[in-house]
């Protein structure tokens, strides 16, 4: 079945320095990533998503690049700032009209100052 | 306010009895999703619909669970016989169909304590 792993499930860095976070997926099928960023006792909410058709994504501080031969695609944020601490989902789906959509486990990043 | 509605926010049972939340999505949004989430995990796919039409129920999701979306507007999920496993924040979402899938807008989540 599909799954999507997510890693690391931590992750901890100085402020002003950059972030990654890692997604594989299992369902070859797959053609629209998007991730979200849940704040504490908050909805999450998307923050950014590619889709098949390219590799790099960028918006801002934030980016997203995919490999769809090795499935797998990472969020990267640079600069990093205090508000940026969350918890942080991948998430794939096949992306046609009717399709659900897995999210990985979830990152906690914090922004240590 | 004009974003996805759940209720009720918060519930307390005893383990067996029965219980249900309401999802209102975006009026003009006619995907709407089901997802369970617990502590320190993502959110669980566990159905979805496509205006009234279930589309797809997980297949970890045991005969208890069910969900309805009749006129294809606001939605219910029913567990029965609660288990304390069922403790989870239950998180509604929809999106309207474009065409290929796109945002979700999340409810706030309806949070189960099963006792």
């Amino acid at each position: 079945g599909e799954n999507v792993e997510q890693h690391p499930s931590t992750l901890s860095v100085q402020e002003g320095d950059s972030a990654v976070i890692k997604c594989t997926y299992s369902d070859s099928a797959s053609n629209y990533f998007p991730w979200y960023k849940q704040e504490l006792g908050k909805r999450p909410q998307l923050i950014i998503d590619i889709r098949s058709n390219v590799g790099e994504k960028k918006d801002q501080r934030i980016a997203v690049t995919l490999n769809k031969t090795a499935k797998h695609f990472s969020l990267h944020i640079t600069e990093t700032q205090p508000e940026d601490s969350a918890v942080y989902f991948c998430a794939a789906s096949r992306g046609s009209s009717a399709s659900k959509i897995i999210f990985g486990s979830g990152t906690r990043l914090s922004i240590r100052p | 306010d004009t974003g996805v509605s759940q209720n009720p926010r918060h519930k307390i049972t005893k383990r067996g009895q029965n219980v249900t939340f309401r999802c209102d999505p975006i009026s003009e949004h006619n995907r709407l999703y089901w997802y369970r989430q617990t502590l320190g995990q993502g959110p669980e796919f566990l159905t979805y619909f496509q205006n009234e039409a279930q589309l797809e129920k997980s297949r970890l999701l045991s005969d208890r669970f069910s969900a309805e979306r009749p006129k294809g507007s606001f939605s219910t999920l029913e567990i029965q016989r609660t288990e304390q496993g069922d403790s989870a924040m239950y998180l509604c979402a929809s999106t309207k169909d474009s065409g290929y899938t796109g945002e979700l807008f999340f409810g706030e989540g309806s949070r189960l304590t099963v006792l």
